[in-house]
């Protein structure tokens, strides 16, 4: 199984400040028709999570220009340019490329 | 808009067995895959089972394979998760999420205890 691991697994950001969340895999995350299938999820307090970021760098609609993914083959990156306070949640990065799926430990992001 | 309701979750005892459903809308059913989640309490996301448009390909994880079934009715939008030979390790809330190598929309989850 392709293992997915992130870090930090805690991160305290003072509010305007950024915040990045690393998310290795233990192969390359490259499929056969070229896409990288790794994912970003935010779940916030007491909500189902929600998609952010789809093949590595793709921003869903609705989500703020602040949040930004980065990375290839098997070293990825979520950035916020500057955290707000609805930012806090928990956030995840899986890999749909491999069979089984499998999603990173999660990092809880909170305001210092 | 897309629109996933999970529902069937409950109280089940070891060994017992429960079916999920997602009842989906404001998409095109046949035109997606559709995957299970679950997310025991307090843990992270752990994801299940997965199933081709058509139903033909589905796919396990280790810890379900033998024990669970996924299927899908195109007729009734609906996708299922037969759960037999349920464990005390089984407890987690259970999503429903549309796609399989970037699930975007999430159902809202319901939660299976099993317990004695």
């Amino acid at each position: 199984d392709v293992v997915m691991t992130q870090s930090p697994l805690s991160l305290p950001v003072t509010l305007g400040q950024p915040a990045s969340i690393s998310c290795r895999s233990s192969q390359s995350l490259v499929y056969s028709d070229g896409n990288t299938y790794l994912n970003w999820y935010q779940q916030r307090p007491g909500q189902s999570p929600r998609r952010l970021i789809y093949k590595v760098s793709n921003r869903d609609s609705g989500v703020p220009d602040r949040f930004s993914g980065s990375g290839s083959g098997a070293d990825f990156t979520l950035r916020i340019s500057r955290v707000e306070a609805e930012d806090v949640g928990v956030y995840y990065c899986m890999q749909g490329t491999h069979w089984p799926r499998t999603f990173g430990q999660g990092t809880k992001l909170e305001i210092k | 808009e897309v629109q996933l309701l999970d529902s069937g979750g409950g109280l089940v005892q070891p060994g017992g067995s429960l079916r999920l459903s997602c009842a989906a809308s404001g998409f095109t059913f046949s035109d997606y895959a559709l995957t299970w989640v679950r997310q025991a309490p307090g843990k992270g996301l752990e994801w299940v089972s997965s199933i081709s448009k058509t139903g033909a390909n589905t796919y396990y994880a280790d810890s379900v394979q033998g024990r669970f079934t996924i299927s899908r009715d195109s007729s009734r939008n609906t996708l299922y998760l037969q759960m037999n030979s349920l464990r005390a390790e089984d407890t987690a809330v259970y999503y429903c999420m549309r796609g399989y190598s970037a699930p975007d929309n999430w159902g809202q989850g319901t939660l299976v205890t099993v317990s004695s």
